[in-house]
């Protein structure tokens, strides 16, 4: 019963330094997403993906880039950290576009 | 003027007591409407779906005003465990994917 994982939990970067996140899905999802999420700011969507090898800009999407190499896996990408990314990272998939999210339990991320 | 907004809180009240919180949207066209739940450094989960006619969950009972633009939960007979973070989310169009909107959240404190 695994839902959405999200790998990994914690992560401390140097600015400058590259990391991928990792985001899988069981439920046979069509969509996911990823989100930041900061202090008084609610959640705001990175990228998105509506199928297996789609992949679309959200509301924040500069400095990060992903992947849907399979309809399971979504992989958000950092190439150069920076401060301003240090950030608390969900996950989710939902089946259709406007139905319920799942989320994965989140990574925290610091950049130094 | 932030798509959605909410009180952020936090609002303190004792066990038994009912509360309500109010979230407005600036999208007249949005057509989905949302409460998820977020506890402390977890990931959010849904509460409810808000319909245009309300709905009830047994303590909880969601509310949608079109005309002013707002969407509201009540919670009856508090309990401890109702201790979180509460989002308001809103899909502002069909198809419109990419926008699914989070308020920043408003938080609950239930105190026996």
């Amino acid at each position: 019963n695994a839902g959405v994982t999200q790998t990994p939990k914690f992560r401390v970067l140097k600015t400058g330094q590259s990391m991928t996140l990792l985001c899988a899905q069981d439920m046979n999802h069509e969509y996911m997403y990823w989100y930041r999420q900061d202090p008084g700011m609610g959640l705001r969507l990175i990228h998105y993906s509506v199928g297996e090898g789609t992949t679309a800009k959200g509301e924040v999407p500069d400095g990060y880039n992903v992947s849907r190499l399979k309809k399971q896996n979504f992989l958000l990408g950092l190439e150069s950290a920076a401060p301003s990314q240090t950030s608390v990272y969900f996950c989710a998939s939902s089946s259709q576009a406007n139905e319920k999210l799942f989320f994965g339990s989140g990574t925290q991320l610091s950049v130094l | 003027r932030k798509e959605v907004e909410q009180d952020p809180g936090p609002f303190n009240v004792p066990e038994g007591a009912t509360v309500a919180f109010n979230c407005t949207y600036s999208n007249s066209a949005s057509q989905s409407f949302f409460w998820y739940r977020q506890d402390c450094r977890k990931e959010p989960k849904l509460l409810m779906s808000v319909y245009s006619s309300g709905n009830e969950d047994g303590r909880f009972t969601a509310q949608l005003n079109r005309a002013s633009q707002y969407i509201s939960l009540l919670i009856r007979d508090s309990k401890l465990s109702d201790s979180a973070t509460y989002l308001c989310v809103v899909f502002p169009m069909i198809g419109g994917y990419n926008k699914l909107i989070f308020g920043a959240g408003t938080r609950l404190a239930v105190h026996p």
